[in-house]
């Protein structure tokens, strides 16, 4: 069972916006760590997508935006595309337990 | 271009021992603090251990603490995880992957390797 609470899964048609929970506590994201977000294709690494809860890197496209919030993140993409079907992890730190991540939310396009 | 690419996985019987390494390209290699995580079959991500550029901080999930040892070799741009008494539930995908932010514990991480299968059954 993963520190970080996510849902297990997200779906929307292209073109809608969907967005992904990262709920935390006063140890981890409550107590202002920030957090990330990474995006993992089918069958490859984890890439960074999202980092000091709402810089986007060089290269990653403006419909994907973080978003925190007292003991929580939010991932958006807006603008779903075929390409953005995938897993995506929250990460953050925890006071007891060093660096967490939540359990994942895969993201389906219709 | 940055690039991580790990290696050393494979099929080890419980009890056993196996090595994985991660070869680093495109940036200063020894500036950076350098992790390894794993991902079990159909898991999540999960840390495994930490170690600092210069080799003196090293960190360990308390899961795999006693068990694996990490180091690195700066003239061959090269991490390492050493692993022993390995046990079923050790079985993931090994991921490297450089420590990015300045202020810790704050930190991200990119690039990752393309990561590395350890298999361990009898």
């Amino acid at each position: 069972q993963s520190v970080l609470t996510q849902p297990p899964s997200v779906s929307g048609a292209p073109g809608q916006r969907v967005t992904i929970s990262c709920t935390g506590s006063s140890s981890n994201i409550g107590a202002n760590y920030e957090v990330h977000w990474y995006q993992q294709l089918p069958g490859t690494a984890p890439k960074l997508l999202i980092y000091g809860n709402t810089i986007r890197p060089s290269g990653v496209p403006d419909r994907f935006s973080g978003s925190k919030s007292g003991t929580s993140a939010s991932l958006a993409i807006t603008g779903l595309q075929a390409e953005d079907e995938a897993d995506y992890y929250c990460q953050s730190y925890d006071s007891s337990l060093s660096v967490i991540f939540g359990g994942g939310t895969k993201v389906t396009v219709l | 271009e940055m690039q991580l690419v790990e290696s050393g996985g494979g099929l080890v019987k419980p009890g056993g021992s196996l090595t994985l390494s991660c070869a680093a390209s495109g940036f200063s290699f020894g500036s950076y603090t350098m992790n390894w995580f794993r991902q079990a079959p159909g898991k999540g991500l999960a840390w495994v251990s930490s170690i600092s550029g210069s080799g003196t901080y090293i960190h360990y999930a308390d899961s795999v603490k006693g068990r694996f040892t990490v180091s690195r070799d700066s003239a061959k741009d090269s991490l390492y995880l050493q692993m022993n008494s390995l046990r079923v539930d050790d079985t993931a995908v090994y991921y490297c992957a450089r420590n990015l932010g300045a202020i810790h514990p704050n930190n991200w991480f990119d690039p990752w390797g393309q990561g590395t299968l350890v298999t361990v059954s009898s």
